[in-house]
């Protein structure tokens, strides 16, 4: 199975910071992920596919980059409400796997 | 609006079998790859099964094969999560997700881009 290492675990980060989370594939995945948030008891969220084409409806301060083994998401100017846990998920193979999960808290 | 909404979860001892339904509104299941995706209590999400379209392309986690069977209604628009030989391990948020294929540049990208508010399977004697 591919496995996705996601860092960091956790972060502690300010309204208005830059924070940029990474995942790396244990083998070559193309740009074949997704990055997703998820709020406390709730569902996940999609917020990018394809490693950096954001879905409709998710601001623009977030962002995608990477391709093959090596991946990050960016998030310019932290806002409030994007105190979350995110995680990445491979979808280019199977069994799809996802990164541990990174937790963005004050 | 396009939505999917699971039920089916409880409490359930070691060995005993539960199925788990979701039900899709908004949209026809059938067109599209389904998954579910378990989250255990204080966890990370892990992805659990797939169905592809037209009932092909049927994918297990390991921990989960030869015990669990996904399927699909297409006459309800459900897709279904049957759990037999559940275990402590089980417990778990179990999350209905779809997949939705975008095209670029002649390859297409997965994402799981509608999911459920999800249901609790909890196993415990």
């Amino acid at each position: 199975a591919t496995q996705m290492t996601q860092s960091p675990s956790s972060l502690s980060a300010s309204v208005g910071d830059r924070v940029i989370i990474t995942c790396r594939a244990s083998q070559g995945i193309r740009n074949d992920l997704g990055w997703y948030q998820q709020k406390s008891g709730k569902a996940p969220k999609l917020l990018i596919y394809a490693a950096s084409t954001l879905q409709s409806g998710v601001p623009s301060r977030f962002s995608g980059s990477g391709s093959g083994t090596d991946f990050t998401l960016t998030i310019t100017s932290l806002q409030p409400e994007d105190f979350a846990t995110y995680y990445c998920l491979q979808d280019y193979t199977y069994p799809r796997t996802f990164g541990q999960g990174t937790k963005v808290e004050v | 609006e396009e939505q999917v909404v699971e039920s089916g979860g409880g409490l359930v001892q070691p060995g005993g079998s539960l199925r788990l339904s979701c039900e899709a509104s908004g949209f026809s299941l059938s067109s599209y790859q389904m998954h579910w995706v378990r989250q255990a209590p204080g966890r990370g999400l892990e992805w659990v099964s797939s169905l592809g379209e037209k009932n092909t392309g049927i994918y297990y986690v390991e921990s989960v094969k030869g015990r669990f069977t996904i399927s699909r209604d297409n006459a309800k628009n459900s897709l279904y999560l049957q759990m037999n030989s559940l275990r402590a391990e089980d417990t778990a948020v179990y999350y209905c997700a779809r997949d939705f294929d975008h095209r670029q540049n002649s390859l297409y990208y997965d994402s799981f881009d509608i999911w459920g508010q999800g249901t609790l399977v909890t196993v415990s004697s």
